[in-house]
């Protein structure tokens, strides 16, 4: 079955720790994309990458960072640097061929909780 | 800035009775809508999209009607089900370019 995965699902960590969140792909896609909800808001842009190797801040980048080393990964590392991280995180893939009906297509989320 | 936006967070409608799920965007940019459906604990799944070329899209019990004038999109669900209970998220990108999000609308579909 293709599909995107994230691990874990819950993820609890103490103040000022940094905190890694996976995500994987087997949908051979080149774009991947990670996102943050909050209550009441729609998803937010953390960073995106388009390429391996390769990647770009989205709207909230500050905190968090990214790497891109294979296809099938994007995992994202929260920071002691990011303020409010309690949130749930979701990673999407698409194509990525820049059409503009390219659909984003999404993992189950990982819901961090910062104490 | 919120270039999309769902005015209104909840929604709760009769077991075979219509669902309308409204809208609004900003950016004149935006030529490719998308409506999303999410259950709790879990990632957002793609519903059904639509181009500014068309005004209408169809698919099963699922419309999706966008009025380019007024930057509004709605999408339509007859008959709803109890299984149609989840949250809806508008999306709208431009030229294939970073997807923008509304907030979200609860749907509530009672039996």
């Amino acid at each position: 079955d293709g599909g995107i995965t994230q691990s874990p699902k819950y993820l609890f960590r103490k103040e000022g720790q940094n905190v890694t969140l996976s995500c994987e792909q087997n949908l051979n896609h080149d774009a991947m994309y990670w996102y943050r909800q909050d209550p009441g808001q729609g998803l937010r842009l953390i960073y995106y990458s388009q390429i391996v190797n390769d990647f770009q801040k989205g709207d909230i980048a500050e905190g968090y960072s990214v790497s891109r080393e294979k296809k099938e990964s994007f995992p994202l590392t929260v920071t002691s640097a990011q303020k409010n991280p309690t949130a749930f995180y979701l990673c999407a893939s698409s194509t990525g061929t820049g059409a503009i009906t390219d659909t984003q297509y999404f993992g189950p989320g990982t819901r961090l909780t910062v104490l | 800035d919120q270039q999309v936006k769902q005015n209104s967070p909840s929604l709760s409608v009769q077991e075979g009775r219509i669902s309308i799920l409204n809208c609004d965007y900003t950016n004149s940019m935006f030529d490719y809508f998308l409506w999303y459906k999410k259950y709790p604990a879990e990632g957002p799944t793609f519903l059904i999209s639509i181009s500014s070329i068309k005004d209408k899209n169809e698919d099963g019990r699922f419309t999706v009607f966008l009025n380019k004038s007024a930057k509004h999109l709605s999408l339509h669900i007859v008959p709803s089900q109890p299984g149609d209970s989840a949250v809806y998220f508008c999306a709208a990108s431009a030229r294939g370019n970073d997807m923008r999000f509304g907030a979200g609308t609860r749907l509530t579909v009672k039996p």
